[in-house]
């Protein structure tokens, strides 16, 4: 199975912030990295796909890049209702697909 | 509007054999490409794919876990069905339903509200 690492584990920071987080993979995924955004007690929610494409709906201070290994999804400027933990998931290799273990966004 | 809804079991019994349901709206399984997948989350972890079932009927198991697990569909009643054997506290998690629009590309674009299962004695 593909390993899927994001980084940090854990981030606090204020309204307005741009933020990273970053997603590596042990393999090449040719950019089949989805990103998901889930709030406490809540099912994940689709933020991006094709690492860079903006799912329908979705506020355009999300955006995503990268390629082979490495992906990053950045928040231009963080807003209260982004404050959640944000999952990178692979679907290079179906029909396994692997999630990240997580990236907790806090409040600074 | 599509929308998928778990049901089972909050508390199973070590050992014991867990069975979900999800049923769903607003989409048909019988759809070219459409597949419907299982994902846990024990509290504070991460996500776990565990079972995809596609329009095809098609089945496909986690690697770590496919010697426990069974997927079916029954396109008439909009369900999908998972059964998990031998149930450990382990297996203590959030156990969601999730559609895909595309068995080539797992993209996960509905989610069900999740429902928890605890094992215990």
């Amino acid at each position: 199975d593909i390993q899927m690492t994001q980084s940090p584990s854990s981030l606090s920071a204020s309204v307005g912030d741009r933020v990273t987080i970053t997603c590596r993979a042990s393999q090449g995924i040719s950019n089949s990295l989805a990103w998901y955004q889930q709030k406490p007690g809540k099912a994940p929610k689709l933020l991006l796909y094709a690492a860079s494409r903006l799912e329908s709906g979705v506020p355009s201070r999300f955006s995503g890049s990268g390629s082979g290994t490495d992906y990053t999804l950045t928040i231009s400027s963080l807003q209260p209702e982004d404050f959640a933990t944000y999952y990178c998931q692979q679907y290079y290799s179906t029909p396994s697909p692997t999630f990240g273990q997580g990236t907790k966004l806090e409040i600074k | 509007q599509v929308t998928l809804r778990e049901s089972g079991p909050a508390l199973v019994k070590p050992t014991q054999t867990l069975t979900l349901t999800c049923t769903f709206s607003g989409f048909s399984l019988s759809t070219s490409g459409m597949c419907v997948s299982w994902i846990r989350q024990p509290p504070g972890k991460a996500l776990e794919w565990l079972a995809r079932i596609d329009w095809d009927d098609d089945k496909y198991y986690s690697t770590s876990l496919k010697t426990r697990l069974t997927i079916s569909k029954d396109t008439s009643k909009n369900q999908v069905v998972l059964t998990m054997t031998n149930m450990d506290p382990v297996d203590t998690a959030t156990y969601y339903c999730a559609r895909s629009y595309s068995s080539s590309w797992l993209i996960i674009d509905y989610w069900g509200q999740g429902t928890l299962v605890t094992v215990s004695s």
